[in-house]
């Protein structure tokens, strides 16, 4: 089985401050993972994935995460906020062979204040 | 390039009548995965189809249900509706399955459905 964790169901930061929001998996094998950001009454937008090679990850919005193999983590961050960030992100991962559909954690609020 | 398209973004049903959802994959996508969004369960895996054919299926119950045309386009109905089906609705598309299952999964707006 695999399975995503997200452990803060809301995270608060300052415009211009770094942040963070962490992911932790769990799946046999080697993982695919991915972000996506989630709008208001919107669908789901893809951010970026990690699949192979370099640790760090770097995707849209200026958004990057950092894949941990040791940790089994895929925290998305971003160096500088925006108060248009503010939305609600989605760690997912899902099994290199197998079953493929994608696993998603439970969501984290983002939440930036001006 | 026009994205994943579903309609209807918003419908009301009754508990015990039955609706049909409908997508639009990407351009050259042929895979076609759906998922109910709720807030209780969060994001849950329905069932992927491959060329007209279904290659994976998540637990849920056989109320729903899940076509694809040859044209890539899928739909998906939900029979008997019950209160708890209340969920957004998405629909992803990407390109391959195999050895391209790293392909990234675009979803669509999905469909809002509310059952009374």
């Amino acid at each position: 089985a695999q399975s995503v964790a997200q452990p803060e169901d809301q995270v608060n930061v300052a415009e211009g401050n770094p942040l963070t929001v962490k992911c932790t998996y769990s799946v046999s094998g080697n993982p695919y993972l991915f972000w996506y950001v989630q709008y208001p009454n919107r669908g789901l937008q893809f951010l970026l994935k990690y699949i192979t090679g370099d640790n760090l990850v770097k995707g849209s919005y200026g958004f990057e995460a950092e894949f941990n193999k040791s940790q089994t983590s895929f925290h998305l961050k971003k160096p500088s906020a925006l108060v248009s960030d503010s939305a609600l992100y989605f760690c997912a991962v899902r099994r290199y062979t197998g079953r493929r559909a994608l696993t998603f954690g439970s969501g984290t609020r983002l939440q930036v204040q001006p | 390039k026009a994205g994943v398209t579903q309609t209807p973004r918003y419908l009301i049903k009754t508990r015990g009548q039955q609706v049909t959802l409908s997508c639009s994959p990407i351009s050259g996508h042929r895979s076609v995965s759906w998922y109910q969004q709720t807030p209780g369960q969060g994001l849950q895996f329905l069932f992927e189809y491959f060329s007209e054919t279904q290659r994976n299926k998540g637990n849920f119950p056989g109320r729903f249900s899940g076509r694809q045309f040859s044209n890539s386009r899928s739909e998906m109905n939900v029979s008997t509706l019950e209160l708890g089906d209340s969920a957004l609705y998405l629909c992803a598309s990407r390109s391959g399955t195999g050895q391209l299952a790293g392909n990234t999964i675009y979803f669509g707006e999905g469909s809002w459905l509310t059952v009374v």
